[in-house]
């Protein structure tokens, strides 16, 4: 069993969707993060976050420390969201410490 | 500031031959991350370094050694390509631990043939 889940896989989706991608994980953390890869491009990050929720213009990423759960958010979904999701988790602790553990990422594909 | 580079973008390289990925940063960070990326699959850990002199095994370390002389600099290189090696590598950096956020290349894809 992979540390961190994501799901859907895949999802399409018509602009103006809200859409929601998750993210499991089994590990102890100090920080989630959510990363976006755009085809042939390289990797940003969207958010780190270890409690509560953070909004950055239509994204919005949440976390449930307690459920070990984490959800990024897309409102109104334009063709431009289409990319690779991918929620990474950070413990300092064990043999986690100083690395990032990833998820295989969500593909998003947004149709107009 | 230019972030994180590497060079090259693409190369393809025959069985058996060598090569050394190069990774450059400017933002004085620490800590400094050589994934590969294999389709379908998440980022995987190659070799990581908190410090100039400093570097450890990731998940994957087979097949590849690193160096870290300078904060700025941490060349991947590649002994005896196989084809089992054909992937996208990304070089990160983060100023402290994983806990901070990290900055990622641009990306080199390379093919074994």
């Amino acid at each position: 069993k992979n540390e961190v889940e994501q799901s859907p896989q895949n999802l399409t989706a018509q602009e103006g969707e809200f859409i929601t991608i998750n993210c499991s994980y089994s590990v102890g953390i100090s920080a989630l993060h959510w990363l976006q890869q755009h085809p042939g491009g390289g990797i940003v990050s969207l958010f780190m976050l270890s409690s509560g929720k953070k909004k950055h213009g239509r994204l919005i990423a949440t976390i449930n420390i307690q459920e070990k759960h984490s959800s990024l958010h897309i409102t109104a979904s334009h063709p431009r969201d289409s990319a690779v999701y991918i929620c990474a988790v950070s413990s300092s602790s064990g043999e986690y410490g100083n690395k990032l553990v990833f998820g295989a990422g969500t593909i998003l594909r947004v149709k107009s | 500031n230019a972030g994180v580079t590497q060079t090259p973008k693409f190369r393809i390289l025959k069985i058996g031959q060598s090569m050394t990925l190069q990774c450059a940063q400017d933002m004085n960070h620490n800590y400094m991350y050589w994934y590969r990326q294999d389709p379908g699959m998440g980022l995987k850990l190659i070799y990581y370094s908190v410090g100039a002199g400093i570097t450890d095994k990731g998940e994957v370390p087979n097949g590849y050694n690193v160096s870290r002389s300078t904060t700025e600099d941490f060349p991947l290189r590649l002994e005896l390509a196989a084809p089992s090696q054909t992937s996208v590598y990304f070089c990160a950096s983060s100023y402290y631990a994983a806990y901070n956020e990290q900055f990622f290349g641009p990306g080199t894809r390379l093919t074994v043939l």
